[in-house]
């Protein structure tokens, strides 16, 4: 059981948008003071790589159909204009403050129909 | 060009210790937190443990806690991590991953290709 609760798995045609939400905490997502949350693309077979930092900012490479935001205890990726390319699977993560350690959410599956 | 390559996995009896080591290139290691994640296989992402850049603070997942250490040597560019009463359920591909200039452990900016560990009798 993950400390922070992603959907399995999420589908689109190519071009559509998904969304994958990621929920946690007071204690990690929605705690004040150090709320930041990442996401990572890991496509099988692959090491994962790093596809939103600092809740919604996109290191240099990832195209901006990537988005990331953060609500209250909650946060969201976004894909925009979904590509065969896109499909992987993707993690939250962040900085449990309770714990002293980062929690990883249980991934999504993007599946491009 | 960052590179991070991992070593040292193999089989393991239940009980038994391994060392994993990460060398690290292409960037100035101390300037950088390191980080150890795992996946066992079929499964999701684990973060197993953190360090900062002089090695003076140390994080561990509760899974790990009291039987792993993670350490550093950055004269030689290298991130270890001893792992000593192991169990079947610490059979995963350990990955290396660097901490971002941010210095949060949550935001691993550059991984390894991983070191596949198998704890069985």
């Amino acid at each position: 059981q993950s400390v922070l609760t992603q959907p399995p798995s999420v589908s689109a045609a190519p071009g559509q948008r998904v969304t994958i939400s990621c929920s946690g905490s007071s204690s990690n997502i929605g705690n004040i003071g150090n709320n930041y949350v990442s996401w990572y693309q890991q496509v099988p077979g692959r090491a994962p790589k790093l596809l939103i930092y600092d809740n919604n900012e996109r290191p240099s490479g990832i195209p901006d159909r990537f988005s990331g935001s953060r609500s209250g205890t909650s946060a969201t990726l976004g894909i925009t204009g979904l590509q065969t390319g896109d499909e992987a699977d993707y993690y939250c993560g962040t900085w449990d403050s309770s714990l002293s350690a980062v929690v990883f959410g249980g991934g999504t599956k993007v599946t491009v129909l | 060009e960052v590179q991070l390559v991992e070593s040292g996995g193999g089989v393991v009896r239940p009980g038994g210790s391994l060392r994993l080591s990460c060398a690290a290139s292409g960037f100035t290691f101390d300037d950088y937190g390191m980080s150890w994640a795992r996946q066992a296989p079929g499964k999701g992402l684990e973060w197993v443990s953190g360090i900062n850049w002089n090695g003076v603070i140390t994080h561990y997942g509760d899974s790990v806690k009291g039987r792993f250490s993670i350490s550093r040597d950055n004269a030689k560019n290298s991130l270890s991590l001893q792992m000593n009463s192991l169990r079947a359920e610490d059979t995963a591909l350990y990955y290396c991953a660097r901490v971002a200039a941010s210095g949060r452990y949550c935001e691993l900016d550059y991984w390894g290709q991983g070191t596949l560990v198998t704890v069985s009798s």
